[in-house]
């Protein structure tokens, strides 16, 4: 059984470049939620999708959009970069919307220069 | 709204020493708690949960108890090991559908020989 990974590990943007990372869920689960973990903080909730739609959205900006994918990978965006973006994105996978249980990748460190 | 604080770190303790770290919640409803740890350069994963009052979590030698009267869910272990150093995240969900994880800043311990 393979566990949630995410790619690439680590990356440097420029301020209002855009950007993609990515996630491969845990084997057999159908849920993927993103997360924003600022330095020296708790991770904040971006998003979730479950089976291919958005199913709940936290307190961001349209700029950070996502994507699942039939295989249940998941796809992260954000677009026009601000310098304020720079953090630990984290990647979760579950079994089902209202699985309590989310099993963690360990994240794409992202710098905005 | 909903929410979780943890008591501030870094904790510093020897080798063998007695450990709680404190956590409090604020919810709408009836939410689910869990501990998650994050060692270095690693993402998070979970420790324990419990999903309704005075239900207690326990894993690797810790503990939890979900206090309702109180909104308590404080982690203890009796023996900390150098192993154990790491960042500890106390967080909730509440609901069904599009079940976000909300955690608190989390509580820095470091453990020495």
């Amino acid at each position: 059984e393979t566990g949630v990974t995410q790619s690439p590990t680590h990356l440097i943007k420029t301020r209002g470049q855009q950007v993609t990372l990515r996630c491969s869920s845990q084997s057999g689960h159908n849920t993927v939620s993103w997360y924003q973990q600022a330095l020296g903080q708790g991770p904040q909730f971006i998003f979730q999708y479950y089976r291919e739609e958005e199913n709940g959205r936290g307190n961001f900006p349209p700029r950070f959009s996502g994507l699942q994918f039939p295989n249940y990978s998941s796809e992260l965006n954000v677009n026009a970069l601000e310098l304020d973006d720079s953090a630990l994105y984290l990647c979760a996978s579950s079994l089902g919307s209202g699985g309590d249980i989310q099993y963690f990748g360990a994240g794409t460190r992202l710098s905005v220069l | 709204g909903n929410s979780v604080t943890q008591m501030e770190g870094p904790v510093t303790l020897s080798e063998e020493a007695f450990l709680t770290i404190n956590c409090t919640y604020t919810a709408t409803g009836y939410p689910s708690l869990f501990w998650y740890v994050q060692y270095p350069g690693e993402g998070l994963q979970l420790l324990l949960k419990a999903t309704k009052a005075d239900d207690k979590g326990s894993n690797k030698g810790f503990e939890a108890t979900y206090r309702k009267e109180t909104t308590s869910f404080h982690l203890e272990k009796g023996s900390v090991q150098v192993s154990d150093s790491a960042v500890y995240f106390c967080a909730l969900s509440v609901g069904q559908a599009g079940t976000a994880l909300i955690f608190g800043k989390g509580t820095t311990l470091s453990v020495s020989s």
